[in-house]
């Protein structure tokens, strides 16, 4: 089982609807869960952290944690053509380095 | 400076020769990560230094590669002869200390000819 699972995609929605994205890991000992974006070509770019159970706004984003489950989402609401990336979930687990999942590539059409 | 600083940006070597990448990391960060990525494929794992603990090497892959942390700021990753299956961009990450935000350089391109 890898350390951190993601839905490779590709996940296409129209522009303007809600894009939701899954991960689960399999430490429960981890503490920390980030949200990248990587656009072609350029390095992974910090949208979203959540470190609790529960959900987390900012903008159009919304971070959803559920430790129980070891399952951490994305949503994307208002989804724009600008948004169409590959998505990385990544977990800290304490005392030690930080995994990524494989990604997934989203795209929405205009 | 405001980010974390890597080069060269692009690095074309010939087969069997070594390559150091540099990764200057935010100010006052203490927790420094790298990573491989090779074309197409996800965030490989490869070594991570926080403060003055000695670093989790488990993600090298072979014995061909090392890194260090010198002075708590700036590290070099070093790959010894160097093989075509090295050829991916190296990036490097860093935090504030472990468990938050890490950010990340613009990455080293290597290519191995």
């Amino acid at each position: 089982q890898k350390e951190v699972e993601q839905n490779s995609g590709p996940l296409s929605v129209p522009e303007g609807a809600i894009a939701s994205l899954n991960c689960t890991y399999s430490d429960r000992g981890s503490q920390s869960f980030f949200w990248y974006r990587q656009y072609s070509g350029k390095s992974p770019e910090l949208i979203m952290s959540i470190y609790s159970n529960g959900d987390k706004e900012d903008g159009r984003f919304t971070a959803q944690l559920n430790k129980a489950s070891q399952y951490v989402s994305l949503l994307i609401r208002d989804s724009q053509p600008s948004d169409s990336a590959t998505y990385l979930c990544a977990v800290s687990r304490g005392a030690h380095d930080m995994r990524f999942g494989a990604g997934t590539r989203l795209t929405v059409k205009p | 400076g405001a980010g974390v600083s890597q080069s060269p940006s692009n690095k074309v070597t010939e087969k069997g020769k070594d390559v150091e990448l540099r990764c200057d990391p935010i100010s006052g960060h203490t927790a420094l990560y790298w990573y491989r990525q090779s074309l197409g494929q996800g965030l490989e794992f490869l070594i991570y230094f926080q403060g003055n603990s000695a670093p989790d090497k488990s993600g090298l892959p072979s014995d061909r590669f090392s890194a260090e942390r010198t002075g708590g700021s700036v590290s070099t990753l070093t790959i010894q002869r160097t093989q075509q299956e090295d050829s991916a961009v190296y990036l490097c990450a860093s935090s504030l200390v472990t468990n938050t935000e890490a950010f990340f350089g613009q990455g080293t391109r290597l290519t191995v000819v």
